[in-house]
């Protein structure tokens, strides 16, 4: 079992339409979790970041962390266009000084206008 | 304007060349990474510095070197010991937190 897992997709909507995407996880000491947002050929840039369990939003973006399930969420509301992009999750062991993040491989999200 | 910058975009190399691909930043921080980026992969870590004139290897180190002789600058140079280069590669920093942020991306050709 892979340590994160993340549907490839790709996901197509509507705009103006309510996105989730989810990732599972395995390793039970993971405590923070970060959504990317990718452009196609661009850097990923970070969107949402939360430690442990709960909800975070951020404008149209919720971000939610179920530790019990192993089980992540970033919701877009009202979604637009300039959401088409790839959407990666990632997430992070607590303790030391090693901040490595381990990635899923990334939802391809496309909104239709 | 604080951030990460990569150069070149855009790199060829032959076959058994060694390339260096540049990655600056100016946001202070103290950790740097190199990821690479294959379609369908996800990033993979390649190594890793949390300070000057340290590294440690990531998850696919093979074939790969990095020096940290400046805070600002974690170059990588992929050798001609790596079998299969052609890919995006990404460089991060973050300041000790487990934010990361990511440069533009050098995209390397092997012809």
């Amino acid at each position: 079992q892979k340590e994160v897992e993340q549907d490839p997709g790709p996901l197509s909507v509507p705009e103006g339409a309510i996105v989730s995407l989810n990732c599972t996880y395995s390793n039970s000491a993971f405590q923070y979790f970060m959504w990317y947002r990718q452009y196609s050929r661009k850097g990923p840039e970070l969107l949402m970041y939360t430690y442990s369990s709960g909800n975070k939003e951020d404008g149209r973006f919720t971000a939610q962390v179920d530790k019990s399930s192993k089980y992540i969420s970033l919701f877009i509301r009202d979604s637009q266009p300039s959401d088409s992009a790839t959407y990666l999750c990632a997430m992070s062991q607590s303790g030391g000084s090693n901040y490595k993040l381990t990635f899923g491989k990334g939802t391809l999200l496309t909104v239709n206008p | 304007d604080g951030g990460i910058t990569q150069s070149p975009k855009y790199l060829f190399r032959k076959e058994g060349q060694n390339v260096t691909l540049s990655c600056e930043q100016n946001l202070n921080h103290d950790a740097m990474y190199w990821y690479r980026q294959d379609p369908g992969q996800g990033l993979r870590l390649i190594y890793y510095s949390q300070i000057v004139n340290d590294f440690q290897k990531g998850d696919i180190a093979e074939g790969y070197s990095v020096s940290r002789e400046k805070k600002e600058s974690f170059p990588l140079t992929v050798t001609s010991a790596q079998k299969n280069p052609t890919a995006f590669y990404l460089c991060a920093s973050s300041r000790g937190s487990h934010e990361q942020f990511f440069g533009p991306g050098t995209r390397l050709t092997v012809l």
